[in-house]
């Protein structure tokens, strides 16, 4: 069965830096989605991309986050000054129209010291 | 704006019990979509089911079932003979066309005692 692929699995970094947490959705699904779930909190909407632009964002996703798809396999989130705050697992997520159902990856576990 | 309320926080069961958890979702749409996923201690998100608000008809799946209830904007999820394996958090989420990504209630952890 397809998947979303979701690398690392666990990142490590300082405060300050910036990381790269990438995804690849599955193959003929357009709308990309990342999400976050805080430890021991509710898996929260970040951001949603289509047809290669932000399709929607939520309050969480500011300037310090972007996204891109640079490849057509690829799907990025940038944290570009991580905060303490940042840590969480991030989860990409695909579906290949609006009315399908999502399919998640297994998460990127970001922790920042 | 959307709100998913899953009021039960956490819930212990003796295994071959069965379990049902609530989900009471708001929308100002007609047309919206209501999922169920499940989260397992190794931490990904298992996709459970998906409906949409014109199918008003429950699901069953194996012991997994569900009550779709309009009228009560509620979509509870049961478990019938439960098993350790079922303990997990349980996430309930809601997308409309205000806002398609989904919107997850705060989950309810189930545990399965053997």
């Amino acid at each position: 069965e397809p998947e979303v692929t979701q690398t690392p699995s666990h990142q490590v970094t300082q405060m300050g830096q910036e990381v790269i947490l990438r995804c690849v959705p599955i193959s003929n699904h357009l709308y990309f989605y990342w999400y976050r779930q805080i430890l021991g909190q509710k898996v929260e909407f970040l951001v949603s991309f289509y047809n290669n632009e932000i399709s929607e964002k939520s309050e969480i996703f500011d300037d310090q986050f972007s996204v891109e798809r640079p490849d057509g396999s690829n799907f990025t989130l940038k944290i570009r000054s991580t905060k303490l705050e940042d840590s969480a697992m991030y989860f990409c997520a695909s579906r290949p129209n609006r009315e399908n159902g999502y399919t998640f990856g297994s998460g990127t576990r970001l922790t920042v010291v | 704006a959307q709100k998913v309320t899953q009021a039960q926080t956490e819930i212990s069961v003796v295994e071959k019990e069965d379990v049902t958890l609530d989900c009471v979702y708001e929308t100002r749409d007609t047309t919206y979509y209501l999922f169920w996923y499940k989260q397992p201690p190794s931490g990904e998100l298992v996709f459970l089911i998906r409906r949409n608000s014109f199918d008003e008809q429950n699901e069953i799946s194996g012991r997994y079932s569900w009550n779709f209830q309009k009228s009560t904007s509620s979509f509870n999820f049961t478990i019938t003979a439960s098993q350790v394996v079922d303990s997990a958090v349980y996430y309930c989420a809601l997308s409309d066309t205000g806002r398609r990504a989904l919107t997850f209630g705060s989950g309810t952890r189930l545990q399965v005692q053997p």
